[in-house]
């Protein structure tokens, strides 16, 4: 009955590989986000999906590039793996995709990056 | 640009006492804030939002005030219990980025 799922828990890598890390939610939330947690514990949007499509997207390397196959999915692909991608990536959800007003989000547990 | 600092960065308490964790933001034009708490190995829980228009809400032990004027908020928690022991984030929401978090306020409960 989990809410936010995020796959794999961990992953440890090498610089300049590619990998992805995926993201589901089965609360029928319409709006999705990717959340980065560096090494000093500040929490950043990176993007934002509503209804599939993009509608947030900071300042972000064009390596990231995620991917919403339906508004239940949003995953993220990290292109050429650097050192200093190296943090925790959340995923959350929430209802409607005002994005917070009224609403909170749920976060999934985390995907704890490293690269060596 | 919306930042937001929490303090104390830690804090660690016997158990039963009282304590208040503090938020304070730059920008004071939010639609509300929220508090989340984050264990270790798992993602955040949101433990209470307030709405801009609001100035507490209160989930069994805990209490969250907002002063929006001000730029604060604050965390309460009575009685507090090893279980407690955790991170808290202080997160607001400004409409342009959806959630602004703080760097947290790590707590100790000992028993």
């Amino acid at each position: 009955d989990t809410a936010v799922s995020q796959t794999p828990k961990y992953l440890v890598t090498q610089m300049g590989n590619d990998k992805s890390i995926k993201c589901e939610q089965n609360l029928g939330h319409d709006t999705m986000y990717w959340y980065k947690q560096d090494s000093k514990k500040f929490l950043k949007i990176m993007f934002s999906y509503n209804n599939k499509e993009l509608i947030i997207n900071e300042t972000v390397p064009n390596r990231f590039s995620p991917k919403s196959p339906d508004k239940a999915h949003l995953n993220l692909h990290i292109n050429s793996l650097e050192l200093g991608d190296s943090a925790v990536y959340f995923c959350a959800s929430s209802p409607q995709g005002s994005g917070g007003a009224i609403e909170t989000q749920y976060f999934g547990p985390g995907t704890r990056l490293l690269v060596l | 640009k919306q930042e937001v600092t929490q303090i104390p960065a830690a804090l660690s308490v016997p158990e039963g006492e009282n304590l208040v964790l503090n938020c304070s933001f730059t920008d004071s034009a939010i639609y509300n804030l929220q508090w989340f708490r984050q264990d270790p190995g798992k993602g955040l829980t949101s433990l209470l939002l307030i709405q801009s228009s609001q100035r507490e809400q209160t989930s069994g032990r805990l209490n969250a005030s907002l002063d929006k004027s001000s730029g604060r908020s604050t965390l309460y928690i009575a009685a507090s219990q090893p279980g407690d022991s955790a991170t808290y984030l202080c997160a607001v929401y400004s409409g342009n980025t959806p959630l602004v978090f703080g760097k947290g306020t790590r707590l100790s409960v000992i028993a």
